[in-house]
């Protein structure tokens, strides 16, 4: 059974940068079969796509447009887990953070999930 | 980007009936279709991928069907449990939501 446990600080101060990162068990984060994703949810965005990192061969990440020059989301091998930072962050990026696996290589389906994080942005 | 629309936003029903929602995409994209149940605190759970497979332990009363840009999640005889929020997605887009409550 994969799990997917999430770490980092739940509130981050405006114009730094916003840091979490996920703990895989059951699966590992260099599987050539799955991707794992950063998503986040806010009352006025709802569930929002931000990135993911995969492994093909060699190591892949695709980022959503919205956030392309802010985002980094980057494997470790060595403990099984990936992580997110976003820079630069504001108000708007207050949310809850939720790290998820695709693991369907014809189409794309999140599962599972992380326990999410709710982040705040505020001095 | 692909617009994944859900309807109705929210709707009120009452235990023992069936439940119909729908989730239009802006452009045929394929038949991967996913939908997920959201409790409040809780994060999503995959209820059914590939239009109409329904995923592992997920009870029968739910059903999913549609293709090309129209898709619809059924739940058969609507359980107090079901209260929850219900998300569309497919591709990296997910849909709007639609709250479901108990009468």
């Amino acid at each position: 059974q994969v799990q997917l446990q999430q770490s980092g600080p739940g509130l981050v101060k405006p114009s730094q940068t916003l840091s979490l990162t996920c703990a895989i068990s059951g699966d590992t984060v260099s599987s050539s079969s799955a991707a794992w994703n950063w998503i986040r949810q806010s009352p006025s965005r709802g569930l929002e796509w931000l990135g993911r990192t995969y492994y093909r061969s060699k190591w892949y990440s695709d980022y959503a447009v919205a956030v392309k020059s802010r985002i980094i989301i980057n494997p470790d091998t060595s403990k099984n887990q990936f992580s997110l930072q976003l820079s630069s962050v504001t108000a708007e990026d207050t949310a809850v953070y939720y790290c998820a696996r695709d693991w369907a290589v014809a189409g794309t389906t999140f599962d599972p999930w992380g326990q999410g994080t709710l982040v705040t942005v505020s001095s | 980007d692909i617009q994944m629309t859900q309807s109705p936003s929210t709707l009120s029903a009452s235990v023992g009936d069936r439940v119909i929602i729908n989730c239009r995409a802006s452009q045929s994209f394929n038949s991967w279709l996913a939908w997920y149940q959201q409790k409040p605190g809780k994060a999503p759970k995959i209820l059914i991928y590939k239009a109409s497979t329904l995923e592992s332990g997920v009870p029968s009363r739910f059903s999913g069907s549609g293709s090309g840009t129209e898709f619809t999640l059924t739940i058969s005889s609507l359980q107090p449990d079901d209260s929850a929020t219900y998300y569309c997605q497919q591709g990296l887009t997910f849909g709007g939501g639609t709250k479901v409550e108990i009468k």
